[in-house]
């Protein structure tokens, strides 16, 4: 079956600090990759679709300058944030999709302390 | 305004009544419509995805979709307490890959 697993599951870090977040496909190759965040009492909210061998596409209130994305190839992706403040707090979720679905991660549950 | 709209935001229903919830997507560029369910706490997990025109089923949840309309809906008969969770609705739209476009989700409870 496919999955897509997520690590790590939850983290810590100090205000200022970065830190990177991996989405690995398994069984299935993911041609687009999407990154999501969850922040407390809200909706998912797009941060950028990745699809390999074309350039990343950030939604609006994101930058590759905060939040640098690696596609590199069909079963990984790799997402960093970078000088977490509290405002980036929150679940931040992969979708792969192959030819008709999309299969998420269990996510990443960041909290910036 | 939202690409993606659920209505309502909320909803209670009874133990062993049906839940019947809404999305309505305002761009006709939609490919897929997906439904998803998310406990508090937890990642949201799929429920049931739906590509085509009328209705389908699995257990006690029932999709439809109406694409000249862009709406689908996502009914829960016989709904159990571990029914209560955010309910999303997500839309793909043609040539947007792993992009999908959630709604603002509906709450359920059931109250026992």
């Amino acid at each position: 079956g496919a999955l897509v697993y997520q690590y790590p599951r939850r983290t810590i870090c100090k205000s200022g600090t970065s830190m990177r977040m991996e989405c690995q496909a398994v069984g299935f190759q993911a041609t687009s990759v999407a990154w999501y965040r969850q922040s407390p009492q809200k909706t998912f909210e797009l941060i950028a679709l990745s699809t390999v061998n074309s350039a990343i596409k950030y939604e609006q209130n994101f930058t590759q300058e905060k939040f640098p994305i690696s596609h590199p190839n069909l079963s990984f992706s790799s997402m960093t944030v970078l000088n977490a403040y509290l405002e980036d707090r929150g679940l931040y979720l992969c979708g792969a999709r192959d030819s008709t679905e999309v299969f998420f991660g269990k996510g990443t549950r960041l909290t910036v302390v | 305004q939202q690409k993606v709209q659920q209505s309502p935001e909320s909803l209670i229903v009874p133990e062993g009544g049906m839940a019947s919830l809404n999305c309505t997507s305002s761009d006709r560029n939609v490919d897929y419509f997906w439904w998803y369910r998310q406990h508090s706490g937890k990642s949201p997990k799929m429920l049931m995805s739906i590509f085509s025109n009328g209705e389908k089923e699995e257990g006690r949840f029932t999709v439809h979709l109406n694409k000249a309309s862009l709406h689908t809906s996502l009914h829960i008969r016989d709904s159990q307490p571990s029914d209560s969770a955010l309910y999303l609705c997500a839309a793909a739209y043609n040539n947007a890959g792993a992009k999908l476009t959630f709604g603002g989700g509906t709450r359920l409870t059931v109250r026992p």
